[in-house]
């Protein structure tokens, strides 16, 4: 079994949708949860990151943890085309030390 | 954000020769550099830990005396790939961090070997 399980998709949504994205982890030893987006040839770069089980709100994005159920969540609301990317969740036993990816999830936004 | 340079972005090479990617942290000293690698479609996959001034340290299932990593200075990083092979085609990507920042990544290396 992965350590962290992200549904590839790909997810199509009208433009304007929100955009729910979700991983299951298995490991309940992993504290911090990130939420990375990345354009296609591009490395990743970091949307949101969190530690405590709640809601974090940055924008239009908000990520979700669940520590009891090992399930985290990103939601973008008022999608736009320029949010077409593949999504990847990541998560860490120690602040910023080894990530563990998940396989990420390729969205597109249509106009 | 911090900005972190990959070079050669993208790299053709003849199978059995070696080739060598740069990672460099443009306007910070990064500790410590993580190298991953990723297959179409699939996640990013940890291939080996870096500090500055140690040995690499790295994850189950990758070949140290394949995959060198040296990294000689604060500021950068390099992945050598011995005796490449076509099953060694894929997008290689770094990251690097220090103490108390996250992770910022390069823009990854498409490595094909033919």
């Amino acid at each position: 079994q992965k350590e962290v399980e992200q549904d590839p998709g790909p997810l199509s949504v009208p433009e304007g949708a929100i955009v729910s994205l979700n991983c299951t982890y298995s490991n309940s030893a992993f504290q911090y949860f990130m939420w990375y987006r990345q354009y296609s040839r591009k490395g990743p770069e970091l949307l949101m990151y969190t530690y405590s089980s709640g809601n974090k709100e940055d924008g239009r994005f908000t990520a979700q943890v669940d520590k009891s159920s090992k399930y985290i969540s990103l939601f973008i609301r008022d999608s736009q085309p320029s949010d077409s990317a593949t999504y990847l969740c990541a998560i860490t036993t120690d602040s910023w030390g080894k990530l563990q990816f998940g396989a990420g999830t390729q969205v597109v936004v249509t106009p | 954000g911090a900005v972190v340079s990959q070079h050669p972005s993208r790299v053709i090479c003849k199978s059995g020769t070696s080739v060598k990617i740069e990672c460099r942290s443009l306007d910070f000293q990064a500790t410590t550099m993580f190298w991953y690698r990723q297959f179409p479609k699939q996640s990013l996959m940890l291939m080996a830990t870096s500090n500055e001034g140690s040995k690499a340290t790295y994850e189950q299932g990758v070949e140290k005396d394949k995959f060198l990593i040296n990294h000689a200075s604060l500021t950068l990083s390099t992945l050598t790939v011995t005796s490449a092979h076509p099953e060694d085609s894929s997008f290689y990507i770094c990251s690097a961090r220090t103490v108390e920042t996250e992770a910022f990544f390069g823009q990854g290396t498409r490595l094909t070997v033919v």
